[in-house]
Parts: structure tokens; C-alpha cells; sequence
């Protein structure tokens, strides 16, 4: 059961440049979710999506879209990166529907923008 | 004013000590609680989940207090592999988790 995957592990970016990091989790989930974590600041929400086709912003979703692709994918794009989006992102999942409401998360993507 | 307080730290510590967490959150509506457990350059991890009438594992137990509004975490018999940054995560319902920022522990030979 390998939980939630994200990819990439790494990225160097320019700025201006644009990718997508990519999660996807197998723990049929209704609830994932896409969080940054800069030092001295804790996880800090970007978006989130509640269930498949519903996504809602967070705390800091300023120069970030995302996509729910499916209940088992969600992704994070940045259309046009910035030194601000250096950082390491982490996606999540929840079972919201249930008593068991933890989140799971990925291992991380590290993110740098020159 | 935060959902969720906690103190950064650090705290050092040495081998064998006993040492408590403690972590405030602003919600009284708020209906979930857990410790994670972070290693550096990790993901956070699921310690344990909080339940009203406290709960142990292990070395480790949680409590919480709905009436004063915090949680905690006692960690006993310290080891070196203890060192970590312990997360607070309240979850108000459904999609709504708050994080406090962390308390870093260092276990010291």
C-alpha cells in the first residue's frame, strides 16, 4: 500500500518558469489537500479539495492552481514560479467522511526558483 | 490570533528524561486532535490521535482538556531516536485541520 506519492522529489526552477507537481493516493480518499512548509512558518494550506471536482482555497493560494483529476489525483500547478515559491510542498489525504478523519501525507517536493 | 499555539522550543534533553508538550488551540467547536511526529527534511508522521479521556502508547501519552482548550504530550524514558519536531493538528470537521508550528526535541547522550 504505498499511501500517497508525489511527485517530483526535487525541482530547480527559473523564474517565470511554470510545472505541476503531482500527488495522487490509493487509500481511496475523499478529502487531499496541497501544503507548503518554509522554516519558522509551519504547514501553511495552499488549497485543498474537499471531494472530487470540489477544490477551495487555503491560507496562501496566491500564484498556485490545482486540479482534481480524479478521487485518486490531485495536482498543484504554478503558471509562473517565483524565488517566493521556493519551498517544500507536501500533499495530503483525509477520509473526512469518517471518524477516522487523519491525514496521510507524501514525502515531499522540494522545490527551489532562481 | 492562531488556531493552534504551541511552543517552538527547542527543548534539549537528556537520555532516559521525561519531557511534556503542550498545545492550545482557539476553536472549542474544534472535534479532532493528533500528535505528529517530523524528522528533518521528512514528512509529518501520525504519532497518535487524542482522545478525550487521554490515551497512551507505549512511552508516549496524550491528554486533552475540551474545558481549558489544549492538548499535550508526555514522553517518557527518552531516547536519542526521539529527536524530531512534534506537530499539534487540531481538525475543526471535515476538510478543516490547523497546525501549531512545531516543538523541536533533541535527546542528548
Amino acid at each position: 500500500n504505498a499511501g500517497v506519492t508525489q511527485t517530483p522529489k526535487f525541482q530547480v526552477l527559473k523564474t517565470g518558469q511554470s510545472m505541476t507537481l503531482q500527488c495522487a493516493q490509493d487509500m481511496n480518499h475523499n478529502s487531499m489537500y496541497w501544503y507548503r512548509q518554509d522554516p519558522g512558518m509551519g504547514l501553511r494550506l495552499i488549497y485543498y479539495s474537499a471531494s472530487e471536482g470540489t477544490t477551495d482555497k487555503g491560507e496562501v493560494p496566491n500564484g498556485y492552481n490545482v486540479s482534481r483529476l480524479n478521487k485518486r489525483e490531485f495536482s498543484l500547478r504554478l503558471e509562473s514560479a517565483a524565488p517566493s515559491q521556493t519551498s517544500v510542498y507536501f500533499c495530503a489525504s483525509s477520509d473526512s467522511s469518517s471518524g477516522a478523519n487523519v491525514l496521510t501525507f507524501g514525502a515531499g517536493s522540494r522545490l527551489t526558483v532562481l | 490570533r492562531k488556531e493552534v499555539e504551541q511552543d517552538p522550543g527547542p527543548f534539549n534533553v537528556p537520555e532516559g528524561a521525561t519531557v511534556a508538550f503542550n498545545c492550545t488551540y482557539s476553536n472549542s467547536a474544534s472535534q479532532s486532535f493528533f500528535w505528529y511526529r517530523q524528522d528533518c527534511r521528512k514528512e509529518p508522521k501520525l504519532l497518535m490521535s487524542v482522545y478525550s479521556s487521554g490515551n497512551e502508547d507505549g512511552r508516549f501519552t496524550a491528554q486533552l482538556n475540551r474545558a481549558s482548550q489544549y492538548i499535550s504530550l508526555l514522553i517518557r524514558d527518552s531516547k536519542l531516536s526521539d529527536s524530531a519536531t512534534y506537530l499539534c493538528v487540531v481538525n475543526m470537521r471535515g476538510s478543516q485541520f490547523y497546525f501549531g508550528t512545531g516543538t523541536s526535541l533533541t535527546v542528548i547522550p
